[in-house]
């Protein structure tokens, strides 16, 4: 049906505060990103998903950072203590096949973006 | 660390002018995007390339895997046409990697 969604699409927080964002990708994708883009620059990659299990989590800034798709659909992202570093656009994307099917020759569909500001 | 690099950052275009973005990558790719963002965040993906060439209207990517090369060009470029044109390569084991990205302005 529709694409891949985000929510919310605005997020304030007092430094400190966590907030957790979420993603509802397009029904039946198999793998699910997320991405941080602070302003003026491209996203960088944070995690990957591959149904329900996270296959990696080696662009998570740090321990702050946890990610979850439980049943391997809608997932969560959420940052504790947020800092006014975390302040970026916050993109979720999503695609048809997992890494091993090729999942990089097949298109990422984004969602619009949570942008984050913390004060 | 930069494993995409675009040029140029900034590009300003008179509306019909043919237009070139480039992108240099350094890391072993199994496929290469170009997206396109349009103010307020939206990503659309444009080509995904793995070897030679694709044209979709007026847009024409390009790739050399040797030269670890890809550029995308615009011809008769339309303002509509303006938005942030990034890079993105992916590697066997879904690890994708962005370009900073190409502003593109185009003056009618």
């Amino acid at each position: 049906g529709a694409g891949v969604s985000q929510s919310p699409r605005y997020k304030v927080a007092k430094r400190g505060q966590d907030v957790a964002l979420r993603c509802d990708p397009i029904s039946g994708h198999v793998s699910l990103f997320w991405y941080q883009q602070a302003l003026g620059q491209g996203p960088e990659f944070l995690t990957y998903f591959q149904n329900e299990a996270q296959l990696d989590k080696s662009g998570l800034p740090s321990d702050r950072f946890f990610a979850e798709r439980p049943e391997g659909s809608v997932s969560t992202l959420k940052i504790q203590r947020t800092q006014q570093e975390d302040s970026a656009v916050y993109l979720c994307a999503s695609s048809l096949v997992g890494a091993t099917s090729g999942g990089a020759r097949h298109t990422q569909y984004f969602g619009p973006g949570t942008r984050l500001t913390v004060l | 660390k930069n494993e995409v690099e675009q040029s140029p950052q900034n590009l300003t275009a008179q509306e019909g002018e043919f237009i070139t973005i480039n992108c240099s990558y350094s890391v072993g790719i199994s496929a290469l995007h170009w997206l396109q963002q349009h103010p307020g965040g939206g990503i659309v993906s444009l080509f995904m390339l793995s070897s030679g060439k694709k044209k979709h209207g007026r847009l024409i990517a390009t790739i050399n895997i040797q030269e670890k090369h890809s550029s995308l060009h615009i011809t008769a470029s339309h303002p509509r046409d303006s938005a942030v044109y990034i890079c993105e390569v992916g590697n066997t084991g879904n690890q994708f990697y962005f370009g900073t990205g190409t502003s593109l302005t185009v003056i009618p």
